[in-house]
């Protein structure tokens, strides 16, 4: 079945540094990528996405590539700010069969970022 | 405010009770998805309507769980005979069409006591 790994967490940085969460997958098909993040006490939201090989989703700063070759997606973001701290997923939508339509996540990765 | 919307946002109970959760999806969404949100589980798909109908009900953790949804709108998520393990936050998400983006209600604390 379809499956998503995000690197563990949790991830630490000081403001204005460099951030990338690792995303890899396993599906059948082509499927459709997401990173959703959740602020504290809040739902998820969709932050940016990506529904073919080599698109590339950007949102708030952040990107994310497609890549069909290596299954991956990580997502990334040149200077991060104190208010990016929250927990981030990646997911996959399913192209075909049982999965369409519904979303695979990952783990979750919670990134806190200091003054 | 547009978004889905989810009652109770929090819900304490004893074990052994039914619970019913309630979503209002955002209008003219035809997808709906139900999915919960456990500290050892992480966020796991529970069931997905399309209209009034599931065609995936695949992950329905076990018979004491169901779903409906009537008018193409609003769903309920009941779940008889709480245990402990029931304890998560459901998650419940609409989309205008299934296989585009998503978007989420905050969501129904469940505390089975």
């Amino acid at each position: 079945g379809d499956s998503v790994t995000q690197m563990e967490g949790p991830v630490t940085l000081s403001e204005e540094a460099f951030l990338t969460i690792n995303c890899t997958y396993t599906a059948t098909g082509y499927p459709s990528l997401f990173w959703y993040v959740q602020y504290p006490g809040e739902g998820l939201q969709l932050l940016l996405k990506a529904t073919k090989a080599d698109d590339k989703g950007s949102n708030k700063g952040f990107e994310a590539t497609y890549r069909k070759e290596t299954t991956s997606f990580h997502l990334e973001k040149g200077s991060v700010q104190v208010s990016d701290s929250a927990v981030y997923f990646c997911a996959l939508c399913g192209a075909g069969g049982t999965s369409y339509g519904k979303l695979t996540f990952g783990q979750g990765t919670i990134l806190t970022v200091h003054p | 405010g547009a978004g889905v919307s989810q009652s109770p946002s929090n819900k304490v109970t004893e074990k052994g009770k039914d619970v019913e959760l309630r979503c209002d999806p955002i209008s003219g969404h035809t997808a709906l998805y139900w999915y919960r949100q456990s500290l050892g589980q992480g966020l796991e798909f529970l069931i997905y309507f399309q209209g009034n109908s599931a065609p995936d009900k695949s992950g329905l953790p076990s018979d004491r769980f169901s779903a409906e949804r009537t008018g193409g709108s609003v769903s309920t998520l009941t779940i008889q005979r709480t245990q402990q393990e029931d304890s998560a936050v459901y998650l419940c998400a609409s989309s205008p069409l299934n296989n585009q983006p998503q978007h989420f209600g905050d969501g129904t604390r469940l505390s089975i006591l």
